[in-house]
């Protein structure tokens, strides 16, 4: 079973609407959670982390559900520039100092005008 | 503010030739490093990862080997290169806390 299972999309959606993803992970020891967010032929970039309260950072909403293992990104009023591969993360630790981030493999958002 | 480089950023090799791949981190000290590959279609594959200078830990047996020769500078190198290695390798730095990793620009490697 993979750490970390995201639906892979496409998921096409127009200006405006509000969009969803999914992602759910294995290991119940997992200790800190991400979205990334990839353009195309680029490198990741962190869009925001994943609290157990739920978090928002403008139009974007991050939700973790501990019980289910369980996260969510929610984007409010797309935009083009939203259009990207949104990457789950999920960090389970692993010694004193280390760290090993799990990748989902990305799910696909293409919004258009 | 921290920054990572990566160099080259695109690469044409033929099969059976060396690599090596430059990655360096500034604006911080003691970083996890990390190595990376992503392939065409496919997620993120952890390579190698260093805690420290001369410390690396290897997460996929492959003809890829790792050093980290002063503690901002992570090398990825090879041999010998084989046609599977074709792909998009990523360098990415942490805090020593674990948390989130940043990565830089990346190589786009293309072996023929």
């Amino acid at each position: 079973r993979k750490e970390v299972e995201q639906d892979p999309g496409p998921f096409n959606v127009p200006e405006g609407a509000t969009v969803a993803f999914n992602c759910t992970y294995s290991n119940s020891a997992s200790q800190s959670f991400f979205w990334y967010r990839q353009d195309c032929r680029k490198e990741p970039k962190l869009l925001m982390s994943v609290y157990s309260s739920g978090n928002e950072d403008g139009r974007f909403t991050a939700q973790l559900n501990r019980a289910s293992q369980y996260i969510s990104l929610l984007i409010r009023d797309s935009k083009l520039s939203d259009s990207a591969t949104y990457l789950c993360v999920v960090n389970v630790g692993r010694g004193s100092t280390l760290g090993r981030l799990y990748f989902g493999r990305g799910t696909q958002l293409t919004v258009w005008p | 503010s921290q920054t990572i480089h990566q160099w080259p950023a695109t690469l044409v090799q033929p099969v059976g030739s060396p690599l090596s791949l430059e990655c360096t981190v500034e604006g911080t000290s003691n970083p996890n490093l990390y190595w990376y590959r992503q392939a065409a279609g496919r997620g993120l594959q952890l390579l190698f990862y260093s805690v420290g200078i001369g410390q690396i830990s290897s997460e996929v047996p492959q003809n890829l080997s790792a050093s980290r020769p002063q503690d901002r500078q992570f090398i990825l190198s090879s041999k010998k290169l084989l046609l599977s290695d074709s792909g998009f390798y990523l360098c990415a730095w942490s805090d020593r806390v674990p948390g989130s990793q940043y990565f830089g620009p990346g190589t786009r490697l293309l072996v023929l």
